[in-house]
């Protein structure tokens, strides 16, 4: 079955730290991975998928294969980035996505 | 519309009774989705339509839950005989084929909360 684990329920690090949320999933075949994020009081909103092999607010996250994983992370922390950050999976391209638990990230000042 | 929208942003209903919720996707969109948050956890999905038909209901949890989308456009979840465990809040996206890639949009929910 296709699972993503999100090991980290809350993240605390200080301003201009770096980041790394931690996402590892379970899949037979080749997954297509995402990043949500949901800032407080706002709707959940992509942050970024693998595919594209983008940086959103100096954010990049890599598909390890290997490892299962697709860990976010971020070298300079900032107190904007404090939200829910969730990491999806999907199976095929209009199919459901499959959400982890979610990681609070808290930037102290 | 700009957005999705999801009407009530609340609801509280007694146990036993019906309750529907609505969602309006973005217009021309053709894929629509529906997921359930329950609290501390990630979205889980229930059910997702590509025009009025539903492509995949495997996740609606049991028979009391049900969705229709007779026009391609707005959707409505409904579930009946409520139960406390029904507390969550429910979401609903939308994406213009289908083609996840591009990520949903998502609205800002409707939280039921069964008493």
């Amino acid at each position: 079955a296709q699972r993503v684990t999100q090991p980290e329920k809350l993240l605390s690090v200080f301003k201009g730290a770096p980041v790394e949320l931690k996402c590892n999933y379970s899949y037979s075949g080749s997954p297509e991975l995402f990043w949500y994020v949901q800032y407080s009081r706002q709707r959940l909103q992509l942050l970024l998928r693998h595919i594209s092999r983008e940086s959103i607010k100096g954010f990049t996250a890599d598909l390890n294969k290997g490892e299962t994983s697709f860990h976010l992370k971020k070298p300079f922390a900032q107190e904007e980035d404090s939200a829910m950050y969730y990491c999806a999976l999907v199976r095929n391209q209009g199919g459901k996505l499959i959400f982890g638990q979610g990681t609070e990230l808290s930037v102290k000042p | 519309g700009a957005g999705v929208s999801q009407t009530p942003s609340n609801k509280v209903t007694e146990k036993g009774k019906y309750v529907e919720l609505r969602c309006d996707p973005i217009s021309g969109h053709t894929a629509l989705y529906w997921y359930r948050q329950s609290l501390g956890q990630g979205p889980e999905f229930l059910i997702y339509f590509q025009g009025t038909g539903a492509a995949d209901d495997s996740g609606l949890p049991n028979d009391r839950f049900f969705a229709v989308r007779p026009e391609g456009s707005v959707s409505t979840l409904k579930i009946q005989r409520t139960e406390r465990g029904d507390s969550a809040v429910y979401l609903c996206a939308s994406s213009l084929t289908g083609t996840v890639n591009y990520g949903y949009t998502f609205g800002s929910g409707t939280r039921l909360t069964v008493v």
